[in-house]
């Protein structure tokens, strides 16, 4: 019963490598979200997904790339990370919407701390 | 549009003392409210939600009422303990035309001994 997991924990990268963030839920919920968290900012949403084959951007797009190949798996890519990328990364997944399943919420990960130098 | 206010923190109380987080929000329709908490160095977790006016959501000894009419979810506890320092966070999520969760920007609260 792992709920969703993501890999890695933690990663160090310099100024325009790039990286590949894996978010897996096996709960077989059809929604999932990348938000980011920074200080005195909450969580910002980054990129989301209604379903297998489908993304759509959220608050903060820019920079990022995501896809979701499989149900289950949500892909977070920098292509070329900057210093502004440092932060801690959230997936969550959730049921779809609807009134049987809107009061659940959704269920995060543990998340990945990303520093770019 | 959508948002989600909280009291800025951090919140310091002594162990056994009466917590308050303020919580309001701006929405059309009738959202559903939610309290998360994050404790150092993990995700989210759901606390507790309510889903139409005047419900009341609990959860380990914490406690949040929906309040239409002053737009406001304000989460409570009796007596705090140690274990209850961590970041907490108000949500809402709208029913019919949004899949996504607003988030305040979190409340730190700090129990001393």
């Amino acid at each position: 019963n792992a709920g969703v997991t993501q890999t890695p924990k933690f990663r160090v990268l310099k100024t325009g490598q790039s990286m590949t963030l894996l978010c897996a839920q096996d709960m077989n919920h059809e929604y999932m979200y990348w938000y980011r968290q920074d200080p005195g900012m909450g969580l910002r949403l980054i990129h989301y997904s209604v379903g297998e084959g489908t993304t759509a951007k959220g608050e903060v797009p820019d920079g990022y790339n995501v896809s979701r190949l499989k149900k289950q798996n949500f892909l977070l890519g920098l292509e070329s990370a900057a210093p502004s990328q440092t932060s801690v990364y959230f997936c969550a997944s959730s049921y779809a919407l609807s009134r049987q399943y809107n009061y659940y919420g959704y269920t995060f990960g543990s998340g990945t701390r990303l520093t770019v130098v | 549009g959508n948002s989600v206010t909280q009291m800025e923190g951090p919140v310091t109380l002594s162990e056994e003392a009466f917590l308050t987080i303020n919580c309001t929000y701006t929405a059309t329709g009738y959202p559903s409210l939610f309290w998360y908490v994050q404790y150092p160095g993990e995700g989210l977790q759901l606390l507790l939600k309510a889903t139409k006016a005047d419900d009341k959501g609990s959860n380990k000894g914490f406690e949040a009422t929906y309040r239409k009419e002053t737009t406001s979810f304000h989460l409570e506890k009796g007596s705090v303990q140690v274990s209850d320092s961590a970041v907490y966070f108000c949500a809402l999520r709208r029913f019919y035309s949004s899949y996504k969760l607003i988030f305040g920007s979190g409340t730190r609260l700090l129990v001393r001994p």
